[in-house]
């Protein structure tokens, strides 16, 4: 099976832009969920999809939004970046169960400058 | 707030010996946990995942659980060089279903 794949892998926005994300599930998997990776604060949970409905949600501001379409693929958003907005955003996946391992993609880097 | 919590690091480790590595966890309900192994610039990687209290094996890897204590911990065994990275311990708690890390161990193994 293809594992989870991210896209873009790289990003260099400007404070006030927004930017979307993009991450494909593992086949069958519908389940996705978007971390956010920064030095300091490690994984941080932002949510989580399933069947194109938000089922969890991290302590995130608004401005961080997403979305899941019909094929499991999904989308996170982020409006009005700002500089601590810089960090690795990992998307990844996992089966029905809540017991299920999780998988990750590869990440995107994205830089605020 | 449910909590995992792991020793910063860095641990460093001879090659070849075993490098123990643990995990504590806040939430009494949580019934499974995983160990995810990240290099540097890299996204984490499954290693392992436990769901009964006890042992685990697979090669060079073993997880223990022990629910009682809220305790987790990942052994290696014959350490490499290649082993080199950060350990993510990772707990599903059923009534939120959301798998919370902990901020990660530091190995590094010594040549």
């Amino acid at each position: 099976k293809a594992g989870v794949t991210q896209t873009p892998r790289y990003l260099i926005k400007t404070r006030g832009q927004q930017v979307t994300l993009s991450c494909s599930p593992i086949s069958g998997h519908r389940s996705v969920s978007w971390y956010q990776q920064t030095p300091g604060q490690g994984l941080q949970f932002l949510f989580e999809y399933f069947s194109e409905t938000q089922r969890n949600k991290g302590n995130f501001p608004g401005r961080f939004s997403g979305r899941q379409f019909s094929n499991s693929r999904s989308e996170m958003n982020v409006s009005t970046l700002e500089l601590g907005d810089s960090a690795l955003y990992l998307c990844a996946s996992r089966g029905d169960r809540g017991a299920e391992e999780q998988y990750f993609g590869p990440g995107t880097r994205l830089t605020v400058t | 707030q449910k909590e995992v919590e792991q020793n910063s690091g860095p641990l460093s480790v001879p090659e070849g010996a075993i490098a123990s590595l643990n995990c504590t966890y806040s939430d009494r309900g949580s019934q499974s946990f995983f160990w995810y192994r990240q290099y540097s610039g890299k996204s984490p990687e499954l290693i392992m995942s436990i769901y009964s209290n006890g042992d685990k094996e697979d090669g060079r890897f073993t997880a223990q659980l022990n629910k009682a204590s809220q305790y987790v911990s990942l052994l290696i065994r014959d350490s490499q060089p290649s082993d080199s990275a950060t350990y993510l311990c990772a707990v599903n708690i059923v009534g939120d279903d959301k798998i919370i890390f902990g901020k990660g161990t530091r190995l590094h193994i010594l040549p």
